[in-house]
């Protein structure tokens, strides 16, 4: 089984509507992080959460929000989802003091 | 604040060649240095990292990396290319101290021709 799983792996959603994309993990790591993927622009850190009680913006954390319900497991939302969010999220994890992040097969967001 | 270069979106070689995809990093201190690679509807797959000592680092499918300070430039290098390392490839740099957080290159485009 895969050590991070993020759910759903597709998704179409209209303008307008509220979504979430879900990530578990099973590393037993601490730290969790969500990205986007965009063509060209590489990927760009949305939040990051170093325990259950620590969240934290990153670079483009405007119409997002997030949740650690658990350690093992960071949901990223989408209040209001608008076409420019269409883009490719990953969910990644790492442990304590060491920086190498393991991701997640990501989710496939397209927003009509 | 760090941040990555990566100056080539999209590189093709044959299979056999080989590979350098060049990464350029800014920070003011020593760099925690990555390459992943992305195959593709992946995620992404730890290569190799540098952290400190040793300038020329090894990873996994036989890749390697050089740190040069005085470049700023961690670039990657594959002797012989084979058709599966058809992938994107991404630059990340990490800063020793505060949120330690990674920053990520554009990424490079392989595409290998047969």
């Amino acid at each position: 089984d895969a050590d991070v799983t993020q759910t759903p792996r597709n998704r179409i959603t209209k303008t307008g509507k509220r979504i979430m994309l879900e990530c578990s993990q099973t590393k037993g790591h601490d730290r969790m992080y969500w990205y986007r993927q965009d063509p060209g622009l590489g990927l760009r850190l949305i939040y990051y959460s170093f325990d259950v009680k620590d969240i934290n913006k990153g670079e483009i954390s405007d119409g997002y929000s997030v949740s650690r319900q658990a350690q093992a497991k960071f949901s990223l939302s989408l209040e209001s989802a608008i076409p420019n969010q269409t883009a490719l999220y990953f969910c990644a994890t790492s442990e304590g003091q060491h920086y190498e992040q393991y991701f997640g097969p990501g989710t496939r967001l397209t927003v009509t | 604040a760090q941040s990555v270069t990566q100056p080539d979106i999209h590189i093709t070689v044959s299979e056999g060649a080989s590979l350098e995809l060049r990464c350029n990093y800014s920070y003011g201190a020593t760099p925690y240095l990555f390459w992943y690679v992305q195959s593709p509807g992946q995620g992404l797959q730890l290569l190799l990292k540098y952290f400190s000592g040793d300038t020329l680092v090894q990873g996994i499918k036989g890749f390697e990396a050089e740190f040069k300070r005085s470049q700023s430039s961690f670039n990657l290098r594959k002797p012989s290319v084979h058709w599966s390392d058809a992938a994107e490839y991404f630059c990340a740099v990490g800063a020793l101290t505060g949120a330690q957080k990674l920053v990520f290159g554009q990424g490079t485009r392989l595409t290998i021709n047969p």
